[in-house]
C-alpha cells in the first residue's frame, strides 16, 4: 500500500529554521516525482514544487525559489520541505504528494498534511 | 506562468443536481490538466487526469472535458458526499498552477 507520511505539526517564531519531511513506503521511492503544495488558512492550493529523489533533479515555482528548499534522502525514503528563515506568512498546512505520469501528471497519494504555525 | 481562471468560486445546489465547475487556462496546455476533490481537514484526492480521464474507484458521475482551452468538471448527479471544494491543475508548463478552487455547498 502507497503511504506517504508526513511530520508532525509545528511552532514557530519568525527568523527560525525548520525542516519538515514527507516519508514514503509501499512503492519505489526513488522512480516517482515527489510534490509540494501550500495551503493558507481559509484559501486554495498552491503548486511549491516536485522533486525527483532518484537524482535529486528540482523543480521550484518563482513564488517559493529562494525561500524554501525541497530536499530528498532516498536512503531513508523521505522528502523534505525547509525554510531558513520564517516568516509570519508561512503559517499554512503543507502537504506532500506523489506525481504519477499516466497520459499526463497527477498526483496520486497525498500526505496527511503538516500544519506550520509561526507566531511571535 | 500559465493563469488557470476557475469559475465559479461557489455554488449552491441541491442533491441531484447537474453541477458543472470551468477552469480556462490563459494559453493552450493540451491535455495537461486534473481535477481535484477537497473535504474539510482533508487531503486533496484526485478525481481526473489528463482533462478526462477519470481514476480509478471515482463515481462515473464525475466527468471531465476539454473545448481548446477550457476545461470542465461535471458531476451528473450530485450527491452528499461531493459537497467539497473542487481544484483544477494545469502541468503543460513550469509553474504548474492551481485553479482558484470551486466550493461547492448544500442548497
Amino acid at each position: 500500500e502507497v503511504q506517504l507520511v508526513q511530520s508532525g505539526a509545528e511552532v514557530k517564531k519568525p527568523g527560525e529554521s525548520l525542516k519538515i519531511s514527507c516519508q514514503g513506503s509501499g512503492y519505489s521511492f526513488t522512480s516517482y516525482w515527489i510534490g509540494w503544495v501550500r495551503q493558507m488558512p481559509g484559501k486554495g492550493l498552491e503548486w511549491m514544487g516536485i522533486i525527483f529523489p532518484g537524482d535529486s533533479d528540482t523543480r521550484y515555482s518563482p513564488s517559493f525559489q529562494g525561500h524554501v528548499t525541497i530536499s530528498a534522502d532516498k536512503s531513508i525514503t523521505t522528502a523534505y520541505l525547509q525554510w531558513r528563515s520564517l516568516q509570519a506568512s508561512d503559517t499554512a498546512m503543507y502537504y506532500c504528494a506523489r506525481l504519477l505520469y499516466s497520459s499526463g501528471w497527477s498526483f496520486d497519494y497525498w500526505g496527511q498534511g503538516t500544519l506550520v504555525t509561526v507566531s511571535s | 506562468d500559465i493563469q488557470m481562471t476557475q469559475s465559479p468560486s461557489s455554488l449552491s445546489a441541491s442533491v441531484g443536481d447537474r453541477v458543472t465547475i470551468t477552469c480556462r487556462a490563459s494559453q493552450g496546455i493540451r491535455n495537461d490538466l486534473g481535477w481535484y476533490q477537497q473535504k474539510p481537514g482533508k487531503a486533496p484526492e484526485r478525481l481526473i487526469y489528463a482533462a478526462s480521464s477519470l481514476q480509478s474507484g471515482v463515481p462515473s458521475r464525475f466527468s471531465g472535458n476539454r473545448s481548446g482551452t477550457e476545461f470542465t468538471l461535471t458531476i451528473s448527479s450530485l450527491q452528499p458526499e461531493d459537497f467539497a471544494t473542487y481544484y483544477c491543475l494545469q502541468h503543460n508548463s513550469y509553474p504548474w498552477t492551481f485553479g482558484q478552487g470551486t466550493k461547492v455547498e448544500i442548497k
